[in-house]
């Protein structure tokens, strides 16, 4: 079944360690997604790549960053976490043509010591 | 600036009819979308609505009033297992190919 894979599912890192996030999609789809979501919140989108292009929203902070190093794979660093940074983290892909439709992974949830 | 609304709570009886609402607020609006999301679980698509009017798809249906400004949807034959959080979603104002989802409403449906 084609789907969007997140690695790891649990993920706990220490204040100020940099942690790396992975998503894996075989759904062949242009764009992917990070969002960050917090307890009882709506997602927030942080970045997308459509394609190769990447997109960085106003308010995401420069401790986050992302690569997309080919079609299939995403990975959100983090680079100096903090407590606040604590979240489930979700991977999403859609069509170029489709935005409306976001395929999601399971999530990647993020504990801060 | 855009923003969604939703009630924070619906609360329903099993086998019942409920509707969520959603009035957004947004530049360069194109459509909107539904989400349900269970508890520790991922975001899945429900519906998209670009046109006034209904779309139907089983027990869940969506409808859209562009010049209202208003969405909903609605849930047939409610089940133990629709408990969860709905979110609506918009695209994004800068028209990239983003969204931009609503606080949610965490529906619970009770026996």
């Amino acid at each position: 079944d084609a789907m969007v894979i997140q690695n790891p599912r649990y993920q706990v890192t220490q204040f100020g360690k940099p942690v790396t996030l992975s998503c894996s999609q075989t759904l062949n789809h242009n764009v992917m997604y990070w969002y960050q979501q917090k307890s009882s919140q709506a997602p927030k989108l942080l970045f997308h790549y459509y394609d190769k292009d990447f997109n960085n929203e106003a308010d995401t902070p420069d401790n986050f960053q992302s690569r997309r190093p080919n079609t299939s794979f995403c990975f959100l660093d983090i680079r100096s976490p903090g407590l606040g940074d604590a979240a489930m983290y979700l991977c999403a892909t859609s069509r170029r043509t489709d935005p409306y439709e976001q395929y999601f992974g399971p999530g990647t949830r993020l504990t801060v010591t | 600036g855009q923003s969604l609304e939703q009630p924070s709570e619906v609360t329903a009886v099993e086998g019942a009819i409920v509707q969520i609402n959603c009035t957004y607020q947004t530049s360069g609006f194109y459509g909107l979308s539904w989400y349900q999301q269970h508890d520790g679980g991922a975001p899945t698509f429900l519906s998209y609505n670009a046109l006034d009017g209904l779309e139907e798809t089983g027990r869940f249906s969506s409808f859209l009033s562009r010049s209202d400004s208003y969405g909903y949807l609605l849930l047939q034959e409610l089940q133990m297992k629709d408990s969860a959080s709905y979110f609506c979603a918009v695209r994004n104002q800068n028209g990239a190919n983003n969204l931009f989802f609503g606080t949610g409403t965490r529906l619970t449906v009770i026996p």
